[in-house]
């Protein structure tokens, strides 16, 4: 167990909806990653937030979008949602220690 | 350009044997750090081990090591006495710099562990 925890664990969802994933980091952390999963383009970044605040950005679309609550939980939204969307998306976080990274269990998304 | 190379698609290993898992990777900045994870076939994403570019020597962790050949940009992944429970798709990962910290994968390479 990593101690980052995401739910829901899957979800189901027909295109054009809009879903919410959570991620709690691990205790003490302030830095929440999120990637996604999908056969085609692989594990890609997604987005960066630390204490709060966005760190960095990757290849996140507009229909996407995260925050970080002040309790340092954090939350994905994607909206208007396609097909393609569909992915393992994962969060991960970190401390002050460049050597490590921990990914929660993910939350496997299916956009019929 | 893709910064981190993984040319393995799938192998496969006798169990007790040790396996070798390849990575390369490329970058310009002079601090980085590259790790190693572990995804089962339950969809997890475990920590394996961490080098970092300015490590003297090579990372160990159990029955996992890291090659790390700085000048040849490679970091290869090194399984010693392979299990069943081994048998798993394994992903090369880079950090680059001391800002953020975000991750760039491989393709992965499948593992197949055989009795």
């Amino acid at each position: 167990d990593s101690g980052v925890t995401q739910t829901p664990k899957h979800l189901i969802t027909a295109t054009g909806q809009r879903v919410t994933l959570r991620c709690s980091p691990r205790s003490g952390d302030l830095s929440v990653y999120w990637y996604q999963q999908s056969l085609d383009q692989g594990l890609q970044f997604l987005i960066q937030y630390y204490n709060g605040e966005e760190r960095a950005k990757g290849n996140i679309l507009e229909r996407f979008s995260a925050q970080q609550f002040p309790d340092l939980h954090s939350e994905l939204n994607l909206s208007s949602l396609e097909l393609g969307d569909s992915a393992l998306y994962f969060c991960a976080s970190s401390g002050a220690r460049v050597d490590e990274q921990y990914f929660g269990p993910g939350t496997r998304l299916t956009v019929t | 350009a893709q910064k981190i190379t993984q040319t393995q698609p799938g192998m496969f290993v006798q169990e007790k044997e040790a396996v070798t898992l390849d990575c390369t990777y490329d970058t310009s900045d002079p601090s980085y750090g590259l790790f190693w994870y572990k995804q089962p076939s339950s969809g997890e994403m475990i920590f394996l081990i961490y080098q970092g570019s300015y490590d003297q020597q090579n990372a160990t962790e159990g029955r996992y090591s890291l090659n790390f050949q700085k000048a040849r940009k490679s970091a290869n992944l090194v399984i010693s006495a392979s299990q069943l429970g081994d048998s798993a798709m394994y992903f090369c990962a880079m950090r680059e710099g001391r800002g953020d910290y975000k991750l760039s994968f491989g393709a992965g390479t499948t593992v197949t562990v055989r009795a």
